[in-house]
């Protein structure tokens, strides 16, 4: 399953809306589909899993939606540390495989 | 709190194989329900996903280093490993380990490693 994440680069200012997507190669159950968010230098922090489910800890302007091929991930009031990179992923069958990226550049 | 440690060279030579070792604390190794992984991520770029072992013992690898991945457990330690054989500078990445699971996704994270491959 191909995960293709759009877009690229998204530049906004902080308390902007941001609206990130994930589009899969084939159906994904909405159960295994997750969100990451990625500092510079840092591991991997989990933020949404089972498509919607925020993990331990995640603010809730952070939400997730969708199902099938399209999920959507986001962000309602956006706040200077969130300015990073974001995967989407599904974890069903192997191979999981990541989306390449979005990110979520300050304007 | 679960935490998890990736310990190993940041240096391996062209053909060699490459060893890591995450080390678990927090939780049990053992635990039903998880999946204990290795992902690795290339500078500047996304994530691969390279293979799993789960608490009972199963493995899965990406089709694409299958040939060449070893995932490994020693519960008595509570620590699960990679080997990855006939390394090239293509396997030049930090790699991670994590804890996966079908209810929550890939939970917790080590830190990351780097490790080079150059002669």
């Amino acid at each position: 399953i191909v995960l293709t994440q759009s877009p690229g680069t998204l530049t906004l200012s902080p308390g902007e809306r941001a609206t990130l997507s994930c589009r899969a190669s084939q159906g994904v159950s909405s159960t295994y589909l997750a969100w990451y968010q990625q500092k510079h230098g840092q591991a991997p922090r989990l933020l949404i899993y089972g498509a919607f489910r925020r993990a331990t800890g995640i603010p809730d302007r952070f939400s997730g939606s969708g199902s099938g091929t399209d999920f959507t991930l986001t962000i309602s009031r956006l706040e200077p540390e969130d300015f990073a990179v974001y995967y989407c992923q599904h974890y069903s069958t192997s191979p999981y495989t990541f989306g390449q990226g979005t990110k979520l550049e300050i304007k | 709190q679960v935490q998890l440690q990736e310990s190993g060279p940041g240096l391996v030579k062209p053909s060699q194989t490459l060893s890591l070792t995450c080390n678990v604390s927090g939780a049990s190794i053992s635990t039903g329900g998880s999946y204990w992984s290795w992902i690795r991520q290339h500078p500047g770029t996304g994530l691969e996903w390279i293979g799993y072992i789960s608490y009972s013992g199963s493995t899965y690898y990406n089709p694409s280093l299958k040939s060449r991945v070893i995932i490994s457990v020693d519960t008595s330690r509570n620590q699960f490993s990679l080997k990855l054989s006939s390394v090239t500078a293509a396997d030049t990445a930090v790699y991670y380990c994590a804890r996966a699971s079908h209810a929550s996704g890939f939970d917790y994270w080590g830190q990351g490693t780097l490790v080079t491959v150059s002669s």
